[in-house]
Formats: C-alpha cells, structure tokens, sequence
C-alpha cells in the first residue's frame, strides 16, 4: 500500500510568517507531486505541482522536492488568513497512462491576524 | 466551461436505498475520478475511468459501482447504500496527471 504521510497539524503562523507544510512518501518510484488546498465545505484545488529535485516557485508559494529522502514540502511566504485551509500532498507513482493520485491525510494551516 | 460539475450536492438516503451520483467535465479530459473524503481519512479512490470504455477499481470500491457513459459522464451507483457510506463524494477529472475536482456531495445513509 503506497503511503503519502502529512502533520495532521493543526498548523499555527502569525500573518506575514512563513508557513513549512511538510509531506513524505512510500514510493521510490513516484514521479510526481501535487499540493492541494481545501478550504472548510469546498473541493480540493490545485495549487502547485513539481516533478524534479529542488525548488518551484509560483508567487508566495515554493514547493520543495527531494527523490532522495522521499520528502517534499510547501511553503507558503508572508502568509495571510485567506490561506487558512486544508492542504493535501499528492503523490503520482507513475509515467504511464495510469494517473491515480494518492493523497495524504491533509495538514490544517491557520493563519492569525 | 464549468469544469467539473457534481448532482446532488447533498442526499440523505435510508438504509438500502438506491441511488446514481452524476458526473460530467466539459474540459475534454480522458481520466476521470471517484473519491470519498471522511473525518481523518483524507480523499480516497473509488473508482476510476482511464479512458472512455474502461473503468478500474481504486482504494475502496465495495459497495459502489460505476458507468463511464462517454468521454463527459462518469457516474457512481450506490445499489444498497449503508451508514458507512456517508461521507462527501468527489468526481475529479485530468487529462494527464492534474486532477480537478467537481464541489461534491454531500451523502447521509440512515
């Protein structure tokens, strides 16, 4: 059973802080990552994907990549309250046609005017 | 262009009823995804469609069955719905591997 495993948080940050959300996977094979964000009664959303070693960057948001230590992380500049949410890793094992994800369980993030 | 739209958005059910939870994307994806969502347990795959015409079992596929009718449509059948089949019911959609996922609904079996 592949595992993705994630604080289940919840995560606390003052406005403007860096939030370090955090997730590892059981798969050495896994080719690609995904961070989600879920607000409270809404549908998860895509907000950044990565597939090599090192970092991504998209505005606020970094993702970071490590093959090696089967480790990647989001992390989320000047954090503001509109970031408050749910954020779920994603792991995709393969390169093929198969596409199925595996999530994690979810890190709560709040963010305090 | 809608994305991913889900009906209902809530049903509550009894005990061994019935019913066909709809799904359809207009974005010309050929993947196409079940999941549920519960309490602790994060998003977990029931059902999905890699293509037209073909339909494979996820994580947890008892209890449910699907139709992929055509490229747009994707639905999932509860024949004889349980308690433990409450949960929030995600379809999602890709074309490769970023999914997009419909609002959901929201399902209580009583």
């Amino acid at each position: 059973q592949k595992e993705v495993e994630q604080n289940s948080g919840p995560l606390s940050v003052p406005e403007g802080a860096i939030a370090s959300l955090n997730c590892t996977y059981s798969d050495r094979g896994s080719q690609s990552f995904f961070w989600y964000r879920q607000y409270s009664g809404k549908s998860p959303e895509l907000i950044m994907f990565i597939y090599s070693n090192g970092d991504k960057e998209d505005g606020r948001f970094t993702a970071q990549l490590n093959k090696a230590s089967q480790y990647v992380s989001l992390l989320i500049r000047d954090s503001q309250p509109s970031d408050s949410a749910t954020y779920l890793c994603a792991v995709n094992e393969s390169g093929g046609s198969n596409y199925k994800l595996t999530f994690g369980k979810g890190t709560l993030l709040t963010v305090n005017p | 262009n809608a994305g991913v739209t889900q009906t209902p958005k809530f049903q509550v059910l009894k005990t061994g009823q019935s019913m066909t939870l709809q799904c359809a994307q207009d974005m010309n994806h050929n993947s196409m995804y079940w999941y549920r969502q519960d309490p602790g347990m994060g998003l977990r795959l029931i059902y999905y469609s890699a293509s037209e015409g073909t339909t494979d079992k996820g994580e947890v596929p008892n209890g449910y069955n699907v139709s992929r009718l055509n490229k747009r449509e994707f639905s999932l059948r509860l024949e004889s719905a349980a308690p433990s089949q409450t949960s929030v019911y995600f379809c999602a959609s890709s074309r490769e591997d970023e999914q997009f996922f419909g609002p959901g609904t929201r399902l209580t079996v009583l």
